[in-house]
């Protein structure tokens, strides 16, 4: 059975700092890795994907690696924001298309 | 840009009550999932569609909770009767198939209170 842990659970940065969130799974047949920004009572925003046949994707600030094999996914986050401050999710795709997260590692950026 | 749209926002309804909730996914996306968010933990799913057939309702509450689409398009989850454990954040999302690339879209989520 998938399972995916997020360390840290909670982090607390001044601003311009930056900063690696960490996310590991235990079965490494993933189709690919997603990780998600969720601000407090809203939706999941989707950040960024990474194809199980890739090594990293960047977007602005934000890079995320995946290495398979030891079951573990990096997201980089350069020169934090005060409006980076948000739960940052990780989840993982099998086969069947299901999508298994993590717990999440909430984010506090301070000015 | 297309959204998923779900519909309430917010529900309050007493324990015991029925209560639904409406998701439409982006158009054209065969899988819809329902997930269900407690406070402070992630995301768990609940029920996952293949146009309009269920693929996975493993973690899905069967004496009280179902879900439907009927056409394959939009989707209902109903509680019937809800209880306080119920309260949390409901979740649909849907995703177009493509292989590896399949990238899931998320609503904005249901916020369920049960009093």
């Amino acid at each position: 059975k998938q399972e995916v842990t997020q360390i840290p659970a909670a982090l607390s940065v001044p601003e311009g700092e930056n900063l690696v969130l960490n996310c590991s799974f235990t079965d490494s047949a993933i189709y690919n890795l997603q990780w998600f920004r969720q601000d407090p009572g809203k939706g999941l925003t989707s950040l960024l994907l990474i194809q199980s046949s890739q090594r990293e994707q960047t977007s602005g600030r934000l890079n995320a690696s995946l290495d398979k094999s030891s079951g573990r996914s990096t997201l980089y986050i350069a020169a934090s924001q005060p409006g980076d401050s948000a739960t940052y999710l990780c989840a993982v795709r099998g086969g069947t298309y299901k999508y298994i997260f993590g717990t999440g590692t909430r984010l506090k950026v301070l000015a | 840009e297309a959204e998923v749209a779900q519909s309430p926002r917010y529900k309050i309804t007493e324990k015991s009550q029925a209560v639904a909730f409406w998701c439409d996914p982006i158009s054209g996306h065969a899988t819809l999932y329902w997930y269900r968010q407690i406070l402070g933990q992630g995301p768990e799913l609940l029920v996952q569609f293949q146009d309009e057939s269920v693929v996975d309702d493993s973690q899905l509450p069967k004496d009280r909770f179902s879900a439907e689409r009927l056409k394959g398009v939009d989707s209902t989850l109903k509680i019937q009767p809800a209880e306080l454990g119920d309260s949390a954040m409901y979740l649909c999302a849907s995703s177009l198939n493509s292989g590896t690339k399949t990238e899931a879209f998320f609503g904005q989520g249901t916020r369920l209170t049960v009093v």
